[in-house]
């Protein structure tokens, strides 16, 4: 199984600031990395798939890169709408998924 | 509008049986592979499993293998997750997500149904 590492935990930014998470695949997932938005009392809203695209609808603000084991999921300038918690997840090995732990982002 | 609706969650002690559901709509259902994820209370996202578009592919997180079955009804616009055999450490969140194609990220989530595992 991969298993896929986020870090920070927690991640206290002011509005405004940018803000870099970090999610680490234990073996090569190659480009199949996805990135999803999670609020309170809401499902998970896809940001980033195949590492660097963003999803329908998604501000230019949200942008991935990496490849491989190592990728970032970067917001330009955060809003206040934000502050939620991001998940990481590989889908390099059908009909096998798996998530990261999760990096919440709050407001300093 | 893709539309997915989980029914079937609910209180049931620990070592029995539920059968999840998701209604699916404003997409072709039978062209896509789906999945089941859940979040325990408090908790981050874990897969519990997927099916490819005709039912042949399907796999299973650990935790609930022997135990969970996932299944798709493509006549009924359906997918299934039949739980046995169940476990405190099961009571989640469970949502029904859509792939993006087979074996891909996850580009529609329902709302989730609740399964509380309890005596």
């Amino acid at each position: 199984e991969i298993v896929m590492t986020q870090s920070p935990a927690t991640l206290s930014v002011s509005p405004g600031e940018r803000a870099t998470l970090s999610c680490r695949a234990s073996q090569s997932v190659s480009s199949n990395l996805a990135w999803y938005q999670q609020k309170p009392g809401q499902a998970p809203r896809l940001l980033i798939y195949g590492a660097t695209n963003r999803a329908t609808g998604i501000p230019a603000r949200f942008s991935g890169s990496g490849s491989g084991t190592e990728f970032t999921l970067s917001i330009s300038s955060l809003q206040s709408e934000d502050f939620a918690v991001y998940y990481c997840q590989q889908y390099n090995k059908w009909p096998s998924l798996t998530f990261g732990g999760g990096t919440k982002v709050e407001l300093k | 509008e893709v539309q997915l609706v989980e029914s079937g969650g609910g209180l049931v002690q620990p070592g029995r049986s539920l059968r999840l559901s998701c209604a699916a709509s404003g997409f072709t259902f039978h062209n896509y592979a789906m999945h089941w994820v859940r979040q325990a209370p408090g908790k981050g996202l874990e897969w519990v499993s997927g099916i490819n578009w005709n039912g042949v592919s399907i796999g299973y997180a650990d935790s609930v293998k022997g135990r969970f079955t996932i299944s798709r009804d493509n006549a009924k616009n359906s997918l299934y997750l039949q739980m046995n055999s169940l476990r405190a450490e099961d009571t989640a969140l469970y949502y029904c997500a859509k792939d993006w194609a087979q074996g891909n990220h996850l580009d529609s989530w329902g709302h989730g149904t609740l399964v509380t595992v309890s005596s």
